[in-house]
């Protein structure tokens, strides 16, 4: 089994903060994903970041997969409610995709 | 569009009960898999399909079964129910590396 280890595992803060989760294994992906999961709901993806070093926007959040392709982090700049959910690092490996435990996020308006 | 769909949403198993999850999906995607959700542990993979006819054991497959009899249905059995089968199941398929998930499963097992 390819760990993925998020953190933090829950996160609660007020509209309009900045915040940072991560994704870190031991091991080496070839790609790492980011789904959100709002409650009630099954995953959705976000992005994907394939490039060791690799930077990527999808408007306030911002994706960095790490150089040695080994972690990767999801920072939100100015959280509004809706990005409450739960967070999900994934690494495809094979016929298999491999989910991080999950970052657990509430935006207090 | 329906995606990827699962039936029941939810249910309430008595121990020692059997029961079958559906799921069903309208891509045509040739990956199918089974995961259950339970709080601080993310998503682990039951068992998956890399086409019709064809199944394979993921993290956690004791205790449940699996078919894969057409290749739009996925279906995910359990032969005797335990409570520590309580859980939240997420049925998946998947093209070029992308997941699509259903409405999951919330299971209750008593």
């Amino acid at each position: 089994t390819q760990l993925l280890e998020q953190s933090p595992q829950f996160l609660s803060i007020q509209e309009g903060e900045n915040l940072t989760v991560y994704c870190n294994s031991s091991s080496v992906f070839s790609s790492l994903q980011w789904y959100r999961q709002e409650p009630g709901e099954g995953p959705v993806l976000l992005v994907t970041v394939v490039t060791g070093g690799e930077v990527k926007k999808l408007k306030r959040l911002t994706f960095q997969f790490g150089d040695a392709r080994k972690d990767s982090s999801l920072h939100i700049t100015a959280a509004q409610p809706g990005d409450t959910g739960l967070y999900l690092c994934a690494g495809p490996t094979g016929n298999q995709f491999y989910f991080g435990t999950g970052t657990s996020l509430t935006v207090i308006p | 569009n329906a995606g990827v769909t699962q039936t029941p949403k939810f249910r309430v198993l008595k121990t020692g009960q059997s029961m079958t999850l559906l799921c069903a999906q309208d891509m045509n995607h040739e990956y199918m898999y089974w995961y259950r959700q339970d709080p601080g542990m993310g998503l682990r993979l039951i068992h998956y399909s890399v086409g019709e006819g064809t199944t394979a054991k993921g993290e956690v497959p004791d205790g449940y079964n699996v078919s894969r009899l057409k290749k739009q249905n996925f279906l995910l059995g359990l032969e005797s129910a335990a409570p520590s089968q309580t859980s939240v199941y997420f049925c998946a398929s998947s093209y070029s590396r992308v997941a699509f998930f259903g409405q999951g499963t919330r299971l209750t097992v008593v």
